[in-house]
């Protein structure tokens, strides 16, 4: 039982290049979530899931977007990245009240 | 609207108890967390306590809830160096969004 397994890990990207960054888990959870993490400001919400095939937004969407085909996987994606976004990503999931949190990927947008 | 507050700082010695205080201002939170973050890594969930309990006590940690204040605080006994990372505290809401504090680096000294 992996919990919630997210790549890569680290990632450098130049101003306007696209990527995905990738989040599953094995739990058979139906709610799923991004958030990023800037110094000093804690955690903050990008989007969420709350099922296969829904999607909502968090206080923080633009510049991202998501999808939900499987239970499983809930990737993210910048479509042109920029500098703002630097920043590390955690995935969550929540089953009842109890969020499990990914080991996060570390990107820089130069 | 939503919003949770943490001190940014708190020096402690070993063996000595710390206590990281938290503010939140949404009324209709259900379930308040304590994470632990060290250096690099994701984040741990220490404790939870559900609105309509006062305090919660768990091995050396004690979280006490004042709800009319809307004042959360977590008591580490015996504060150990395996004890220095941030900690976050974050509110549950009905609105499928956790919210986190910014926030507080805890610094045991042997």
């Amino acid at each position: 039982n992996a919990g919630v397994t997210q790549t890569p890990k680290f990632q450098v990207l130049k101003t306007g290049q696209s990527m995905t960054l990738q989040c599953a888990q094995d739990m058979n959870h139906e709610y799923m979530s991004w958030y990023r993490q800037d110094p000093g400001m804690g955690l903050r919400l990008i989007h969420y899931s709350v099922g296969a095939g829904i999607t909502d937004q968090g206080e923080v969407p633009n510049g991202y977007n998501v999808s939900r085909s499987t239970t499983e996987d809930f990737p993210l994606r910048l479509l042109s990245a920029a500098p703002s976004q630097t920043s590390v990503y955690f995935c969550a999931t929540r089953e009842g009240y109890g969020y499990t949190f990914g080991s996060g990927t570390r990107l820089t947008v130069v | 609207g939503e919003d949770v507050e943490q001190s940014l700082f708190l020096s402690v010695r070993e063996g000595d108890s710390s206590v990281i205080n938290c503010t939140y201002t949404d009324s209709s939170s259900t379930y308040l967390y304590w994470y632990k973050q060290e250096p690099g890594a994701g984040l741990q969930l220490l404790t939870y306590i559900f609105s309509n309990m006062d305090m919660k006590q768990d091995q050396r940690l004690t979280v006490l809830l004042n709800k009319k204040d809307k004042h959360l605080s977590l008591r580490i006994a015996d504060t150990q160096t395996g004890d220095s990372a941030i900690y976050f505290c974050a509110e549950s809401t009905a609105g499928n969004k956790l919210t986190f504090g910014g926030g507080t680096r805890v610094l045991v000294k042997p």
